[in-house]
């Protein structure tokens, strides 16, 4: 069964930093597309990043881009996302989502972890 | 960046009914539009993808269609746990990332 966990969430100063972990199960991360979701309260939804299980490659929105860092741990089968310099924009759930797989017609989100709530204050 | 929009922002229903909510994008998907329900409180559920393929899982009372810039997400014989929120999605345009719709919340009547 595919499961997507996420932790470490929490509530942190303004300026500060926090690292997010998305653990898997049922798959690899060495072989899986995951994407990071966020959500701010009241508010849709928001791609912020992305990695490559097949070449490593990483991508994110510019809300995050230079803040915010993707990351994989294959011994624990599981993505990061190590988030600097937070803004109280930044206060959102944070989902981590598993693509249906790599080629354009299965971008998709398929499977979704239960989020993480950040609070920047 | 392609934007989607979804229309109406909040659509009110009632059990048993008929609806179709819309979903528009600023250029051509393709076909490349996914559906998600977001129920209050709990993460987003993929319910159809490919424009118009459900997903595993998602009831025979959800269909879609469309393609290019606008599509249609219908829900046939309305049920309690059909009222949420629901957001369309482009993955056509790759990289730089995903875009969504601003959402269409089904609310009861």
């Amino acid at each position: 069964e595919v499961q997507l966990v996420e932790s470490g969430g929490g509530l942190v100063q303004p300026g500060g930093s926090l690292k997010l972990s998305c653990a898997v199960s049922g798959f690899s991360v060495t072989t899986s597309e995951i994407t990071w979701i966020r959500q701010a309260p009241g508010k849709g939804l928001e791609w912020i990043s992305y990695i490559s299980a097949i070449d490593g490659s990483k991508y994110y929105a510019d809300s995050v881009k230079g803040r915010f860092t993707v990351s994989r741990d294959n011994g624990n089968n599981s993505i990061l996302l190590q988030m600097n310099s937070l803004r109280a924009d930044d206060t959102a759930v944070y989902y981590c989502a598993k693509r249906g797989g790599a080629s354009v017609t299965r971008r998709f989100l398929e499977f979704w972890g239960q989020g993480t709530l950040v609070t920047v204050s | 960046e392609i934007v989607m929009t979804q229309s109406p922002a909040t659509l009110s229903a009632s059990p048993g009914e008929r609806v179709t909510l819309s979903c528009r994008a600023s250029e051509s998907v393709r076909s490349y539009l996914a559906w998600y329900q977001q129920i209050a409180g709990q993460a987003p559920r993929l319910l159809i993808y490919g424009a118009y393929t459900r997903a595993s899982g998602t009831p025979a009372r959800f269909s879609a269609s469309g393609s290019g810039t606008e599509f249609t997400l219908t829900i046939s014989g309305l049920q309690s746990e059909d009222f949420a929120v629901y957001y369309c999605q482009q993955y056509s345009s790759w990289p730089p990332g995903y875009t969504f719709g601003q959402g269409t919340k089904l609310e009861i009547k």
